[in-house]
């Protein structure tokens, strides 16, 4: 069983569309996060919740919103996609008390053209 | 959260043991030292972490000097699927609520292990 999933895999699409990538964590875990990995595979944290609460969102544009439906769920809906989009999207989780152990998912490969 | 220094690149010798460097001058008392690697083409994957004891669990060792200024990750016996780029991260342990919930990754150590 795979802890923490990510869908799509692979998102090619245009400029301007909106686009939504889901994830799940069957561990049982109530903080989830996402991340972002440019070209550079520089890998930063956008946002994360707890129990469905926003807790970080680090100057991510308001074109991206997070949903939370419940504890294993995160989602990110991105608005008006634009070429600087195009990234590795990662989505992890965390059991309460040990946020510095995260377990993450595949990644999303998004590629904006 | 204190700032780490690690090697751009190392190379190890696949069998032989890998040792991974950090320094962390700045680490402060209730700051511990996490461990992560990311495969190419996968998520980070988290190792090891520790305070200020030595720390050994099934994929590594964390030698930590007394000073707390600097870190080892050993693993023992490196294999070609050990090659990935190894992230040193120094955060306050626990949850103290806010930005406390996010890892801070730098660039990391590309270690390649070769046969």
């Amino acid at each position: 069983d795979t802890a923490v999933s990510q869908t799509p895999k692979y998102l090619v699409t245009q400029m301007g569309n909106d686009k939504s990538i889901k994830c799940e964590q069957n561990l049982g875990h109530d903080t989830m996060y996402w991340y972002k990995q440019d070209s550079k595979k520089f890998l930063k944290i956008m946002f994360s919740y707890n129990n469905k609460e926003l807790i970080i969102n680090e100057t991510v544009p308001n074109r991206f919103s997070p949903k939370s439906p419940d504890k294993a769920h995160l989602n990110l809906h991105i608005n008006s996609l634009e070429l600087g989009d195009s990234a590795v999207y990662f989505c992890a989780s965390s059991q309460w008390g040990r946020e510095g152990t995260q377990y993450f998912g595949p990644g999303t490969r998004l590629l904006v053209l | 959260d204190a700032k780490t220094t690690q090697p751009t690149s190392m190379d190890c010798a696949e069998g032989r043991a890998a040792n991974l460097p950090c320094n962390h001058s700045t680490i402060s008392g209730n700051e511990y030292v996490y461990w992560y690697r990311q495969i190419h083409s996968q998520g980070p994957q988290y190792i090891i972490h520790g305070l200020k004891n030595n720390e050994t669990n099934e994929m590594a060792s964390l030698i930590i000097t007394e000073d707390r200024k600097s870190s080892t990750l050993i693993l023992p016996h490196a294999t070609l699927r050990d090659t990935a780029v190894y992230y040193c991260i120094v955060r306050v342990g626990g949850n103290s609520g806010g930005s406390n919930y996010k890892l801070t990754f730098g660039k990391g150590t590309l270690l390649t292990v070769n046969p």
